[in-house]
């Protein structure tokens, strides 16, 4: 599986923007990028996800260079519920096992808002 | 909010007894997955199903067994608990593969001693 590469822990402030970034050198043209949360004690939480193109929706944007090697999560002000374990996973798209792909969770990037 | 829950959330138990925990989920998505999380390790999949009566094993399947008679029950089990069993189990649906996210649960809390 192809893996991605994601800084330990970040910081930011309250109502300011904060990049997440994701390396993803070894993605295969069928992989889609997929970011999740887990705040603390809680289960994942789904974010965004895409294939080529830039995603926005209302919790974040992701942002995907071109030649996809790479990608940012986009928080565009940051609260302190934002504070979390960020992952960024992919997930293969011509997956034709028969069966279904779980996700391969790394360690994410720790988030921590300062107020 | 998908509509997953899970059964038991808490649960204490000795090592050697049988357990089951339950997932279930209102939305009728195809594929349900059942993940471990422990310290240092992030969350790991145990076993996974593509439909009713599909399962196959995932990552650290050992020691435990799964069953889906129902589009919307998925259970897990462990044969003879053991301490290393002691985690918090999650339960995930999606409706569909790599294009698709995945929905998780609330997680059990098991512990066995």
């Amino acid at each position: 599986d192809a893996k991605t590469t994601q800084p330990n822990s970040m910081e930011s402030n309250e109502e300011e923007p904060v990049h997440l970034p994701c390396n993803h050198s070894t993605i295969s043209g069928t992989d889609y990028i997929h970011w999740y949360r887990q705040l603390p004690s809680q289960g994942p939480e789904y974010v965004i996800h895409g294939l080529t193109s830039n995603v926005n929706n209302r919790m974040a944007s992701l942002a995907i260079a071109e030649d996809r090697k790479s990608s940012t999560l986009i928080l565009h002000r940051a609260t302190l519920r934002d504070a979390a374990v960020y992952y960024c996973i992919l997930r293969d798209g011509g997956y034709s096992g028969g069966g279904a792909d779980g996700l391969t969770f790394g360690k994410g990037t720790h988030l921590i808002i300062q107020p | 909010d998908a509509g997953i829950t899970q059964s038991p959330r808490h649960k204490v138990t000795e090592t050697g007894t049988p357990v089951t925990l339950r997932c279930h989920q209102t939305e009728n998505h195809r594929y349900m997955y059942w993940y471990r999380q422990d310290p240092g390790h992030g969350l790991r999949l145990i076993h996974y199903s593509y439909g009713v009566k599909d399962t196959d094993k995932g990552e650290v399947s050992d020691g435990y067994s799964v069953s889906r008679s129902k589009t919307e029950d998925f259970l897990l089990t462990l044969e003879s608990a053991t301490s290393s069993q002691t985690s918090v189990y999650f339960c995930a649906i999606s409706a569909g593969t790599g294009g698709y996210e995945q929905y998780f649960g609330p997680g059990t809390r098991l512990t066995v001693t």
